[in-house]
């Protein structure tokens, strides 16, 4: 069954670094998110991609942050130059032309030291 | 805007015993209902949606759920528990014809299935 993959697992980083966050969604997939879980939270909503550009984001995704399809299988989101606050599980969904379930990967928990 | 309220933050319950996870939602549009599991230290995987159709929806692993308009809710229910049910459950909803929009979850509750 297809998955979405996202790597690393985890990630440990200092404050002000930029760290890359990496997934492959689903194949025949058009819409892809990511999502964010503070340790003890709920899960939030972050960004929204469809056709090469960002549909919907939250007020959490600001200019530190950013996304790109760089090739056709990759899906990436960027922090510029990290935060402690921005420490939490990464989560990276798809979902296919319907758009109406996501299907999520398993995570990249980020640390910022 | 939508929310979601999990009104149990934590479950606890003997195997084999029955267990309902209760979920509320407020929206002013209709919306699509869905509820993720998280077992230990994995991602979120989908247990099953309501998108229209039957209000008791079926889902993978033997859990149900039903949606009730005029309540608001979309309760998760398993007749029968096993450990390995042991995770924490999140309840979401996305506007409908919102193809690409984002899903407001829960706070979650953690169901712990004790022998």
């Amino acid at each position: 069954e297809p998955e979405v993959t996202q790597t690393p697992s985890h990630q440990v980083t200092q404050m002000g670094q930029e760290v890359i966050l990496r997934c492959v969604p689903i194949s025949n997939h058009l819409y892809f998110y990511w999502y964010r879980q503070i340790l003890g939270q709920k899960v939030e909503f972050l960004v929204s991609f469809y056709n090469n550009e960002i549909s919907e984001k939250s007020e959490i995704f600001d200019d530190q942050f950013s996304v790109e399809r760089p090739d056709g299988s990759n899906f990436t989101l960027k922090i510029r130059s990290t935060k402690l606050e921005d420490s939490a599980m990464y989560f990276c969904a798809s979902s296919d032309t319907s758009g109406d379930t996501q299907y999520f990967g398993p995570g990249t928990r980020l640390t910022v030291l | 805007a939508q929310s979601v309220t999990q009104l149990d933050s934590q479950v606890p319950v003997f195997e084999e015993a029955p267990v309902e996870l209760r979920c509320n939602y407020s929206s002013s549009v209709s919306v699509y209902l869905f509820w993720y599991v998280q077992y230990p230290n994995q991602g979120l995987q989908l247990l099953l949606k309501y998108l229209s159709g039957s209000t008791l929806v079926k889902g993978i692993n033997g859990f149900e759920a039903e949606f009730n308009k005029s309540q608001t809710s979309f309760h998760l229910r398993k007749p029968s528990v096993h450990i390995s049910d042991t995770a924490e459950y999140f309840c979401a909803v996305i506007r409908i014809y919102n193809q690409g929009g984002k899903l407001i979850f829960g706070q979650g509750t953690e169901l712990s299935v004790k022998p």
